[in-house]
Protein backbone atom coordinates (compact mmCIF):
# COMPACT_ATOMS: atom_id res chain seq x y z
CA UNK A 1 0.00 0.00 0.00
CA UNK A 2 1.30 3.45 -0.79
CA UNK A 3 1.28 5.88 2.14
CA UNK A 4 2.88 8.84 3.45
CA UNK A 5 3.40 9.21 7.44
CA UNK A 6 4.06 12.59 9.46
CA UNK A 7 4.24 11.83 13.01
CA UNK A 8 3.80 15.11 14.43
CA UNK A 9 1.21 16.92 13.89
CA UNK A 10 2.73 20.57 15.62
CA UNK A 11 6.16 21.22 15.84
CA UNK A 12 7.27 24.18 18.07
CA UNK A 13 10.64 25.74 17.93
CA UNK A 14 12.64 28.69 18.21
CA UNK A 15 13.73 30.81 16.61
CA UNK A 16 17.91 30.26 15.22
CA UNK A 17 17.02 26.42 16.45
CA UNK A 18 17.42 23.32 13.74
CA UNK A 19 14.10 22.24 12.54
CA UNK A 20 13.42 18.78 11.35
CA UNK A 21 10.28 17.51 10.18
CA UNK A 22 9.17 14.36 9.85
CA UNK A 23 7.97 11.56 6.51
CA UNK A 24 8.03 8.51 6.62
CA UNK A 25 6.72 6.55 3.38
CA UNK A 26 5.38 2.86 2.23
CA UNK A 27 5.87 2.67 -1.58
CA UNK A 28 6.94 -0.60 -3.89
CA UNK A 29 9.56 0.56 -6.72
CA UNK A 30 11.46 4.00 -7.04
CA UNK A 31 9.50 6.88 -5.01
CA UNK A 32 9.16 10.34 -5.69
CA UNK A 33 8.28 12.56 -2.87
CA UNK A 34 7.96 16.49 -2.29
CA UNK A 35 7.48 18.38 0.07
CA UNK A 36 4.06 21.15 0.06
CA UNK A 37 3.80 23.93 2.19
CA UNK A 38 0.63 26.40 3.43
CA UNK A 39 1.41 29.94 4.90
CA UNK A 40 -1.16 31.19 6.60
CA UNK A 41 -3.79 32.69 4.42
CA UNK A 42 -2.05 31.75 1.53
CA UNK A 43 -2.40 28.74 -1.05
CA UNK A 44 -0.88 25.38 -0.66
CA UNK A 45 2.54 25.29 -2.96
CA UNK A 46 5.11 23.29 -4.02
CA UNK A 47 8.54 23.86 -1.49
CA UNK A 48 11.18 21.07 -2.69
CA UNK A 49 10.89 17.67 -4.54
CA UNK A 50 13.69 15.19 -3.97
CA UNK A 51 14.72 14.65 -7.24
CA UNK A 52 15.75 18.28 -7.93
CA UNK A 53 18.11 18.06 -4.58
CA UNK A 54 17.72 21.61 -3.94
CA UNK A 55 17.67 23.53 -1.16
CA UNK A 56 14.61 26.09 -1.34
CA UNK A 57 14.53 28.40 1.64
CA UNK A 58 17.12 26.69 3.38
CA UNK A 59 14.99 23.51 3.49
CA UNK A 60 16.28 20.47 2.08
CA UNK A 61 15.36 16.99 2.51
CA UNK A 62 17.04 13.63 1.45
CA UNK A 63 15.70 10.66 0.57
CA UNK A 64 16.52 7.89 2.44
CA UNK A 65 15.31 3.93 1.16
CA UNK A 66 16.49 2.45 3.59
CA UNK A 67 14.50 4.05 6.09
CA UNK A 68 11.58 4.88 3.77
CA UNK A 69 11.86 8.67 5.01
CA UNK A 70 11.87 12.20 3.75
CA UNK A 71 12.79 14.33 6.34
CA UNK A 72 12.88 18.19 5.67
CA UNK A 73 15.12 19.88 7.63
CA UNK A 74 16.40 23.63 8.28
CA UNK A 75 19.69 24.61 10.67
CA UNK A 76 18.21 28.02 11.96
CA UNK A 77 14.16 28.56 11.68
CA UNK A 78 12.81 31.80 11.32
CA UNK A 79 9.50 33.03 12.41
CA UNK A 80 8.65 33.29 8.49
CA UNK A 81 9.01 29.51 8.22
CA UNK A 82 5.45 29.00 10.38
CA UNK A 83 3.37 26.99 8.25
CA UNK A 84 1.65 23.58 7.63
CA UNK A 85 3.71 21.44 6.16
CA UNK A 86 2.76 18.43 3.95
CA UNK A 87 5.15 15.52 2.87
CA UNK A 88 3.95 13.89 -0.53
CA UNK A 89 4.60 10.96 -2.55
CA UNK A 90 3.48 10.70 -6.30
CA UNK A 91 1.56 7.66 -7.34
CA UNK A 92 2.60 5.29 -10.22
CA UNK A 93 0.97 6.19 -13.37
CA UNK A 94 0.46 9.09 -15.55
CA UNK A 95 -2.48 10.98 -13.65
CA UNK A 96 0.12 13.11 -11.33
CA UNK A 97 -2.02 12.23 -8.31
CA UNK A 98 -0.36 12.40 -5.21
CA UNK A 99 -0.59 10.74 -1.80
CA UNK A 100 -0.26 13.34 0.97
CA UNK A 101 0.59 13.06 4.75
CA UNK A 102 -1.57 14.28 7.72
CA UNK A 103 0.73 17.51 7.69
CA UNK A 104 2.80 19.08 10.34
CA UNK A 105 2.35 22.82 11.43
CA UNK A 106 6.05 24.62 11.93
CA UNK A 107 5.48 27.01 14.92
CA UNK A 108 8.91 29.24 15.44
CA UNK A 109 8.61 31.08 18.05
CA UNK A 110 10.57 34.06 18.40
CA UNK B 1 -3.00 35.26 -14.96
CA UNK B 2 -5.58 34.51 -12.05
CA UNK B 3 -4.58 30.43 -11.61
CA UNK B 4 -6.36 28.30 -10.41
CA UNK B 5 -9.50 30.30 -8.78
CA UNK B 6 -12.22 28.64 -6.16
CA UNK B 7 -15.81 29.85 -5.96
CA UNK B 8 -17.41 29.74 -3.35
CA UNK B 9 -15.03 30.91 -0.79
CA UNK B 10 -17.42 30.25 2.14
CA UNK B 11 -20.47 28.29 2.33
CA UNK B 12 -22.84 27.21 5.56
CA UNK B 13 -25.31 24.25 3.70
CA UNK B 14 -27.95 22.68 5.94
CA UNK B 15 -27.85 18.60 5.95
CA UNK B 16 -29.72 17.12 2.82
CA UNK B 17 -28.54 20.32 0.90
CA UNK B 18 -26.65 20.49 -2.47
CA UNK B 19 -24.65 22.54 -4.06
CA UNK B 20 -21.59 22.73 -6.04
CA UNK B 21 -18.45 24.21 -6.27
CA UNK B 22 -16.35 25.74 -9.24
CA UNK B 23 -12.62 25.34 -9.27
CA UNK B 24 -11.47 27.15 -12.65
CA UNK B 25 -8.39 27.60 -13.87
CA UNK B 26 -6.61 29.38 -16.83
CA UNK B 27 -2.90 27.49 -17.22
CA UNK B 28 -4.41 25.27 -19.82
CA UNK B 29 -3.31 22.41 -17.29
CA UNK B 30 -4.49 19.03 -18.61
CA UNK B 31 -5.09 17.50 -15.25
CA UNK B 32 -7.68 18.64 -12.14
CA UNK B 33 -7.99 17.53 -8.73
CA UNK B 34 -10.72 17.78 -5.74
CA UNK B 35 -9.05 17.42 -2.20
CA UNK B 36 -10.47 18.07 0.87
CA UNK B 37 -8.65 18.76 4.07
CA UNK B 38 -9.30 18.25 7.02
CA UNK B 39 -7.52 18.19 10.59
CA UNK B 40 -5.35 15.12 11.18
CA UNK B 41 -6.26 13.80 8.12
CA UNK B 42 -3.81 15.79 5.61
CA UNK B 43 -5.34 16.44 2.16
CA UNK B 44 -7.67 14.09 0.62
CA UNK B 45 -7.88 13.40 -2.99
CA UNK B 46 -11.80 13.09 -4.00
CA UNK B 47 -11.95 12.88 -7.74
CA UNK B 48 -10.05 13.68 -10.42
CA UNK B 49 -10.10 14.39 -13.96
CA UNK B 50 -6.85 13.91 -16.59
CA UNK B 51 -8.68 16.04 -19.22
CA UNK B 52 -11.90 17.22 -20.59
CA UNK B 53 -14.73 15.08 -20.55
CA UNK B 54 -12.93 12.48 -18.35
CA UNK B 55 -12.96 11.92 -14.15
CA UNK B 56 -12.07 9.42 -11.85
CA UNK B 57 -12.54 8.46 -8.46
CA UNK B 58 -9.96 8.99 -5.95
CA UNK B 59 -9.48 8.17 -2.30
CA UNK B 60 -12.83 9.67 -0.73
CA UNK B 61 -15.21 9.73 -3.75
CA UNK B 62 -18.57 8.89 -1.68
CA UNK B 63 -20.98 11.62 -1.51
CA UNK B 64 -19.35 13.76 -4.26
CA UNK B 65 -20.04 13.86 -7.87
CA UNK B 66 -17.84 15.60 -10.35
CA UNK B 67 -17.67 16.98 -14.16
CA UNK B 68 -15.51 18.30 -16.07
CA UNK B 69 -17.48 19.92 -19.81
CA UNK B 70 -14.73 22.14 -19.94
CA UNK B 71 -10.60 22.08 -20.13
CA UNK B 72 -10.41 25.01 -17.77
CA UNK B 73 -13.14 23.91 -15.25
CA UNK B 74 -14.03 21.21 -12.64
CA UNK B 75 -17.33 20.86 -10.33
CA UNK B 76 -17.35 19.46 -7.41
CA UNK B 77 -21.42 18.55 -6.28
CA UNK B 78 -22.81 17.49 -2.80
CA UNK B 79 -26.31 16.08 -3.91
CA UNK B 80 -27.02 15.54 -0.36
CA UNK B 81 -25.23 17.37 1.89
CA UNK B 82 -23.81 15.64 5.21
CA UNK B 83 -21.95 17.17 8.47
CA UNK B 84 -19.33 14.55 7.94
CA UNK B 85 -18.90 17.39 4.49
CA UNK B 86 -17.83 19.93 6.82
CA UNK B 87 -14.07 20.40 5.88
CA UNK B 88 -12.34 22.57 3.29
CA UNK B 89 -11.82 22.16 -0.04
CA UNK B 90 -9.07 22.65 -2.45
CA UNK B 91 -8.56 22.52 -6.39
CA UNK B 92 -5.61 21.77 -7.81
CA UNK B 93 -4.31 21.62 -11.46
CA UNK B 94 -0.92 20.74 -13.44
CA UNK B 95 0.06 19.85 -16.54
CA UNK B 96 -0.11 16.38 -18.21
CA UNK B 97 3.04 13.54 -17.44
CA UNK B 98 4.70 10.75 -18.45
CA UNK B 99 5.71 7.78 -16.01
CA UNK B 100 9.12 9.50 -15.97
CA UNK B 101 8.16 13.20 -15.31
CA UNK B 102 5.93 14.91 -12.76
CA UNK B 103 4.52 18.22 -13.38
CA UNK B 104 3.66 20.83 -9.87
CA UNK B 105 0.14 20.85 -8.66
CA UNK B 106 -1.01 24.69 -8.49
CA UNK B 107 -3.55 24.85 -6.01
CA UNK B 108 -6.93 27.14 -5.61
CA UNK B 109 -7.28 29.46 -2.39
CA UNK B 110 -9.97 27.03 -0.50
CA UNK B 111 -13.88 26.59 -0.06
CA UNK B 112 -14.14 26.78 3.20
CA UNK B 113 -18.16 24.79 3.43
CA UNK B 114 -19.98 24.26 6.45
CA UNK B 115 -22.79 21.44 7.01
CA UNK B 116 -25.34 21.90 10.10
Amino acid sequence: AQRVTQPEKLLSVFKGAPVELKCNYSYSGSPELFWYVQYSRQRLQLLLRHISRESIKGFTADLNKGETSFHLKKPFAQEEDSAMYYCALRVKGNTGKLIFGQGTTLQVKP
Amino acid sequence: NAGVTQTPKFRVLKTGQSMTLLCAQDMNHEYMYWYRQDPGMGLRLIHYSVGEGTTAKGEVPDGYNVSRLKKQNFLLGLESAAPSQTSVYFCASSKAGTSGTYNEQFFGPGTRLTVL
